[in-house]
C-alpha cells in the first residue's frame, strides 16, 4: 500500500540555520509534490508544488527537491526564523489538472528557536 | 487575496444528530474536496467535487456523508447520523491544480 513518511520526531534548529525537512514515499509514483505548513488548529496554508520532472523549485527561502529514483522530497527553510515555527506537511497527488485526493504524511514539527 | 472560508468554526453535536459543515471555495476554481483530520494524525480525503458530481471519494466517505453545491458559491458536507469517531477537524479545499484548503470547522460528537 501507499505509504508516505516524514520524520515523525520534532526538529529544533537555531534562528539563522537552514531547517531540512524530509518526505519519503514507497509504493507510489505521484505526478506532483506539494508542501503545506499547519499551524495548531489551523488549516494547511500551500507552500510549494514540484512536478515530477523538476529536480528542485525555489520560492524566496523556501527550496524543495524531488528524486523520484530515490522516491523522496527534501525541504529547505534557510535563514530560519522563530515565525516559521510549524507543522510542515508533504503531499502527494497523482494527477494534475483534474479533481485529484493529495495524500498526506504525518508532518513534522518545526522548532525554532532563538 | 481569495480564500476558502468554512462555517461554522466549531460545531458541537449529539451522537446521532445530523450536521451540515459549510464552505465557500474560491470563486473561480473548479474542483473542490472535503479532508478530516482527527487530533493528532494526518490529514485524509473524504470526497473530491466536480462539475455537479463526486469525482472520487475514499472509504470513510460512506453512506453517512453527503455533498451538494446548492448554489455558484457554496459546498456543503453533510453527515446524516454522526459517531463519536466523526469527531475532528474537517477542512474544505477548492483549486484549479494546487489546493487551498479553509481554516477547517472543528467537530466534536458527544
Amino acid at each position: 500500500s501507499q505509504k508516505i513518511e516524514q520524520n515523525s520526531e520534532a526538529l529544533n534548529i537555531q534562528e539563522g540555520k537552514t531547517a531540512t525537512l524530509t518526505c519519503n514515499y514507497t509504493n507510489y509514483s505521484p505526478a506532483y509534490l506539494q508542501w503545506y505548513r499547519q499551524d495548531p488548529g489551523r488549516g494547511p496554508v500551500f507552500l510549494l508544488l514540484i512536478r515530477e520532472n523538476e529536480k528542485e523549485k525555489r520560492k524566496e527561502r523556501l527550496k524543495v527537491t524531488f528524486d523520484t529514483t530515490l522516491k523522496q522530497s527534501l525541504f529547505h527553510i534557510t535563514a530560519s526564523q522563530p515565525a516559521d515555527s510549524a507543522t510542515y506537511l508533504c503531499a502527494l497527488g497523482p494527477d494534475t489538472g483534474t479533481a485529484s485526493k493529495l495524500t498526506f504524511g504525518t508532518g513534522t514539527r518545526l522548532q525554532v528557536t532563538l | 487575496e481569495p480564500e476558502v472560508t468554512q462555517t461554522p468554526s466549531h460545531q458541537v453535536t449529539q451522537m446521532g444528530q445530523e450536521v451540515i459543515l459549510r464552505c465557500v471555495p474560491i470563486s473561480n476554481h473548479l474542483y473542490f474536496y472535503w479532508y478530516r483530520q482527527i487530533l493528532g494524525q494526518k490529514v485524509e480525503f473524504l470526497v473530491s467535487f466536480y462539475n455537479n458530481e463526486i469525482s472520487e471519494k475514499s472509504e470513510i466517505f460512506d453512506d453517512q456523508f453527503s455533498v451538494e453545491r446548492p448554489d455558484g458559491s457554496n459546498f456543503t458536507l453533510k453527515i446524516r447520523s454522526t459517531k463519536l469517531e466523526d469527531s475532528a477537524m474537517y477542512f474544505c479545499a477548492s483549486s484549479m491544480e494546487t489546493q487551498y484548503f479553509g481554516p477547517g470547522t472543528r467537530l466534536l460528537v458527544l
